[in-house]
């Protein structure tokens, strides 16, 4: 069984459109993640979750909005993506220990916006 | 502000050669943990090790090993007798120390390592 699993794996859609990239995990973990990976391979954190309560929120335009309707699940809705957007996106959980947790990553999902 | 360097952008090694992997932190935290995550060319991000500030001690794990240096702000990553497998993109990260319940990790920039016959 897949630890962290994130649908769909690819994505490709055109500008302006909305999409949403979809995560779970079966370890357990009270706190789940989006991170960003640039096409230079810069990973950078967008948002973490802990318990379905929002708790990081970066430097992230609004047209981004994750949602998590149990501690098991954060999806990420993107609205009128733009060519900037395409990246690969990655969700990870951690156990409750706070900052010293280890993430546990998904495959990625790759997006590409024409 | 935490940041994390790892300035070899790319090695290229021969198997069974052994190769280190660099990096370097600069943090304002007395406490703090450091990572080291692998990317192979599948793109999933896995775990190698978690080392917290205070604890120096070198690791060992089979092939694997890394010395962390508080006194250079370092925390290298050592792959002896590699092997074709290894070829991946390494990331050092940063914890950040905070009040909050998530592990807030800055990344390196990674290093390609790519292992040849």
């Amino acid at each position: 069984d897949t630890a962290v699993s994130q649908t769909p794996k690819y994505l490709v859609t055109q500008m302006g459109n909305d999409k949403s990239i979809k995560c779970e995990q079966n370890l357990g973990h009270d706190t789940m993640y989006w991170y960003k990976q640039d096409s230079k391979k810069f990973l950078k954190i967008m948002f973490s979750y802990n318990n379905k309560e929002l708790i990081i929120n970066e430097t992230v335009p609004n047209r981004f909005s994750p949602k998590s309707p149990d501690k098991a699940h954060l999806n990420l809705h993107i609205n009128s993506l733009e060519l900037g957007d395409s990246a690969v996106y990655f969700c990870a959980s951690s156990l409750g220990q706070g900052w010293a947790g280890e993430l546990f990553f998904g495959e990625g999902s790759r997006l590409t916006v024409l | 502000a935490q940041k994390v360097t790892q300035a070899q952008t790319e090695i290229s090694v021969v198997e069974k050669e052994d190769v280190t992997l660099d990096c370097v932190y600069e943090t304002r935290d007395t406490t703090y943990y450091l990572f080291w995550y692998k990317q192979p060319p599948s793109g999933e991000l896995v775990f190698l090790i978690r080392r917290n500030s205070f604890d120096e001690q070198n690791e060992i794990s089979g092939r694997y090993s890394w010395n962390f240096q508080k006194s250079t702000s370092s925390f290298n990553f050592t792959i002896t007798a590699s092997q074709v497998v290894d070829s991946a993109v390494y990331f050092c990260a940063l914890s950040e120390a905070y009040t909050g319940t998530a592990s807030k990790l800055t990344f390196g920039t990674g290093t390609r390592l790519q292992v040849t016959l």
